[in-house]
């Protein structure tokens, strides 16, 4: 039972235009939601997070939407750049006493082609 | 600024030989995570830790035993390795909730193959 979805998993852009990755979730007890940037042979890194009180988020070219009633997220890169090539993940937590634990989806390839 | 630091990177192991995969980190943090990435699967939480000397199972904890003796330490024990144990092993870490969430920091993960 997956509860936190990437059905893309793949996405190919070119460089300066924007990138939209794509997530789903099921378990409506999730409040925060993370993107989660990853390297090959390296771990995870925190990219940007959304609150369930809120419905966008910014930090500088990346920006993360929430719609809460359709259960979904998305993270979009703009510009996007070369660098920006790597596996992201969406994750979700569920507060309270969920003690910081993530749910993850199956991450999506982006590419950006110079 | 280490962060999370995981032994060893990489280890080939044979079918039913034990090892034990050590998590270190310098942050101060409560919280600490085990997590395995297969293809397609994500990452999935295997067991975690909410402070020293305290366990849980997560997602995935059938074959695996942890122990966190010290704060900094985190532990994760295969005591007879299989085939479906290969895998990529993250440990992460996140600082004690203050009612409001905070991000996990990851290691560089341990890519374990079993034969």
């Amino acid at each position: 039972d997956q509860q936190v979805k990437q059905n893309s998993p793949s996405l190919s852009v070119q460089e300066g235009r924007i990138s939209i990755l794509n997530c789903d979730y099921t378990n409506s007890m999730f409040d925060y939601f993370l993107w989660y940037k990853k390297y090959p042979a390296e771990g995870p890194t925190f990219l940007i997070s959304i609150s369930s009180i809120k419905d966008k988020n910014e930090d500088g070219r990346f920006t993360v939407f929430l719609n809460k009633s359709a259960k979904h997220l998305s993270l979009h890169i703009v510009p996007s750049q070369p660098g920006d090539s790597a596996v992201y993940f969406c994750a979700a937590s569920a507060g309270g006493t969920s003690y910081g634990k993530l749910t993850f989806g199956q991450g999506t390839i982006l590419t950006v082609h110079p | 600024n280490a962060g999370v630091t995981q032994t060893p990177k990489f280890r080939v192991l044979k079918t039913g030989q034990s090892m034990t995969l050590l998590c270190a980190q310098d942050m101060n943090h409560e919280y600490m995570y085990w997590y395995r990435q297969d293809p397609g699967m994500g990452l999935r939480l295997i067991h975690y830790s909410v402070g020293e000397g305290t366990t849980a199972k997560g997602e995935v904890p059938d074959g695996y035993n942890v122990s966190r003796l010290k704060k900094q330490n985190f532990l994760l024990g295969l005591e007879s390795a299989a085939p479906s144990q290969t895998s990529v092993y993250f440990c992460a870490s996140s600082p004690l909730d203050r009612g409001w969430n905070t991000e996990a920091f990851f290691g560089q993960g341990t890519r374990l193959t079993v034969v």
